[in-house]
């Protein structure tokens, strides 16, 4: 029973290039959430989203920023025309959509660290 | 705004001790709140607190919620170096988890 897979593990783009970040979720789980870590910060949440549906954005950058959860394949958060301080660790989280046995958690991807050079 | 704030945020103990950390939280009525490891990788699940006053164990982890007062803490006793890691606390909110910046907890031997 496979984790919440991410790849690539680590990214490097240069000023101006896109990144495109990619999230598996566990086995059985339809609803993906994206937090980004930035050094000396904690995690801060971006979006939640469920199969080809954005639930909540309200914690992603209006602008460069994007991301989707097809009815197929992983979920992608996507940065255009990357900067600097969009270097961080993003981790990708996926959840059961109902209370199981009282439980309810995310259980996190490894993260994907990305460096803006 | 914070809504979930963290202390200390930083501690270095000896192994054998046993530390506390703490988690203050200024939303209500939300679903529930959960406690995190996080070494050099991602978050490791560690408790889930809905109810106030009764506390989870994990061998020698702990945790305990009051909702009256809004807060939780997390326990460890006869602390190990493997305990060295970031702690981190969130709030499962409409939806959203907000999570504190963490209590980077440091065990010497």
């Amino acid at each position: 029973n496979a984790g919440v897979m991410q790849n690539p593990r680590h990214l490097v783009r240069r000023r101006g290039q896109e990144a495109r970040l990619r999230c598996s979720p566990m086995k059985g789980h339809s609803h993906v959430y994206w937090y980004r870590q930035l050094p000396e910060e904690g995690l801060k949440f971006m979006v939640y989203l469920q199969k080809e549906n954005i639930i909540d954005e309200s914690g992603m950058p209006k602008e460069r920023f994007s991301a989707e959860f097809p009815k197929e394949g992983p979920s992608i958060l996507r940065i255009q025309q990357v900067v600097r301080g969009d270097s961080a660790a993003y981790f990708c989280a996926s959840s059961l959509t109902l209370m199981r046995g009282g439980r309810y958690e995310q259980y996190f991807g490894p993260g994907t660290r990305l460096t803006v050079t | 705004e914070d809504k979930v704030v963290q202390s200390p945020l930083s501690l270095v103990v000896h192994e054998g001790d046993t530390v506390t950390l703490n988690c203050s939280y200024e939303v209500t009525n939300f679903r529930s709140l959960l406690w995190y490891k996080q070494e050099k990788k991602a978050p490791t699940f560690l408790f889930m607190l809905t109810s106030s006053g009764i506390e989870k164990k994990s061998g020698r982890l702990s945790s305990i919620l009051d909702k009256k007062e809004l807060f939780s803490i997390l326990n460890i006793t006869a602390t190990q170096t493997g305990d060295s890691a970031i702690y981190l606390c969130a709030v499962d909110f409409r939806n959203q988890f907000y999570f504190g910046t963490g209590t980077s907890l440091t065990v010497i031997p």
